[in-house]
């Protein structure tokens, strides 16, 4: 059981360079999100699913995209990248039967110059 | 608005007691979580409160008022390895789609020396 998993863990772009963030969960789980992580501002929700083929906006959704085609993937997509996108970005995943325990994966470092 | 208050920083001497609080409004209540978050590292859950009272797990228990809108983590005989980010969030109502999703605090860094 290998739990959330998320690729890359590290990644350095260019502004205006284009990536896709992957989150990987093998517990079955409906909900999944999507967060960011920056000094002085706590986890800021980007966006989240609460199932197969649906998605929903959080409190900082501008500039990414996210895709849930899968139940157990959850992408997040960066089109032109900025610098003010530079964060450690968290994905999380959770049951929809339990009491809200929500899983988080390692996290991916980006960067962008 | 929705907002979470928890103190940005603590520290604490090793083999003691500290208490971390969180205050919350929010629109609607259905669950405070609190988690741990050690540098670079993921967060990890510690404890889930909807009852009013106090959950108690090993070293670690938390209290739950929701008529004060309050809540404490009392950590008990610290360890080094303690030192982290203690980060507090709740569970609004289900207006918005605000059950489905979870209010943060921006975490409080608690150091424990020796």
């Amino acid at each position: 059981n290998a739990g959330v998993t998320q690729t890359p863990k590290f990644r350095v772009l260019k502004t205006g360079q284009s990536m896709t963030l992957l989150c990987a969960q093998d517990m079955n789980h409906e909900y999944m999100y999507w967060y960011r992580q920056d000094p002085g501002m706590g986890l800021r929700l980007i966006h989240y699913s609460v199932g197969e083929g649906t998605t929903a906006k959080g409190e900082v959704p501008d500039g990414y995209n996210v895709s849930r085609l899968k139940k157990q993937n959850f992408l997040l997509g960066l089109e032109s990248a900025a610098p003010s996108q530079t964060s450690v970005y968290f994905c999380a995943s959770r049951d929809l039967d339990r009491n809200d325990e929500q899983y988080f994966g390692p996290g991916t470092r980006l960067t962008v110059t | 608005g929705q907002n979470i208050d928890q103190p940005t920083e603590m520290t604490a001497t090793e083999g003691a007691i500290v208490q971390i609080n969180c205050t919350y409004q929010t629109s609607g209540f259905n669950g405070l979580f609190w988690y741990q978050q050690h540098a670079g590292e993921a967060p990890t859950f510690l404890s889930y409160n909807v009852l009013d009272g106090l959950e108690e797990k090993g070293r670690f228990s938390s209290f739950l008022s929701r008529s004060k809108g309050y809540s404490y983590l009392l950590l008990k005989e610290l360890q080094m390895k303690d030192s982290a980010s203690y980060l507090c969030a709740v569970r609004g109502g289900a207006n918005a789609g605000n059950n489905r999703k979870l209010i943060w605090g921006l975490g409080t860094s608690l150091a424990v020396n020796p």
